[in-house]
């Protein structure tokens, strides 16, 4: 019944790394987002999709690699993992891109790099 | 980049008072959104309101709209204790396909 899930909830892993957050949406939405929120609460877009067709791409590292295989699914695959990446990184899918309307969103994951 | 900015950071009150946040935001909009963040989880979608409404009710929630003044405000009446959380407003401010996210306003309602 969850709209929006996010595997794993808890990430915690040595610096260098690699990882892969996966999240799906059973709304059926057209957008799906990635967003980063740091210790203070900011919450900021990394990347958005559209019916797997990127369309944001937020000045991110190019160790981020988001991955859409479906309209339902957006993953995020994060290489050689840095301290500074240590955040929650919360999933979220909304109906189209263009009206900008509400956005669902999962659970979060929170990355502890050590 | 940061458009919205709440005000205040933060706000206790005792169980049972109205709560209002406010929102500032710095270019032209189509609409604003509030959202609910409890600790520990991610944000809730509680209101939307469009560039053309002034005003808009939801249970407990009262949302305003002053674009004159690029502003917004969020009042939370007769507060209960599982309305302690962060509050964020969000904008759609321009063609750029993504929501401009203020920083939030933690709000602790006290028994």
């Amino acid at each position: 019944d969850t709209a929006v899930s996010q595997t794993p909830k808890y990430l915690v892993t040595q610096m260098g790394n690699d990882k892969s957050i996966k999240c799906e949406q059973n709304l059926g939405h057209d957008t799906m987002y990635w967003y980063k929120q740091d210790s203070k609460k900011f919450l900021k877009i990394m990347f958005s999709y559209n019916n797997k067709e990127l369309i944001i791409n937020e000045t991110v590292p190019n160790r981020f690699s988001p991955k859409s295989p479906d309209k339902a699914h957006l993953n995020l695959h994060i290489n050689s993992l840095e301290l500074g990446d240590s955040a929650v990184y919360f999933c979220a899918s909304s109906q189209d891109l263009g009206s900008l309307g509400a956005q669902y969103f999962g659970p979060g994951t929170r990355l502890l790099v050590l | 980049s940061q458009q919205g900015e709440e005000d205040p950071q933060a706000l206790s009150i005792q169980e049972g008072e109205n709560a209002t946040m406010n929102c500032s935001y710095k270019t032209s909009i189509n609409n604003l959104q509030w959202y609910r963040q409890n600790s520990g989880r991610g944000l809730v979608h509680l209101i939307l309101i469009r560039s053309n409404e002034r005003e808009k009710h939801s249970g407990r929630l009262r949302v305003t709209l002053d674009t004159s003044k690029k502003s917004s405000s969020l009042l939370i009446t007769a507060s209960r204790a599982a309305d302690t959380a962060s509050y964020f407003c969000a904008t759609d401010a321009g063609s750029n396909y993504q929501l401009i996210w203020g920083a939030g306003t933690k709000l602790i309602i006290k028994p």
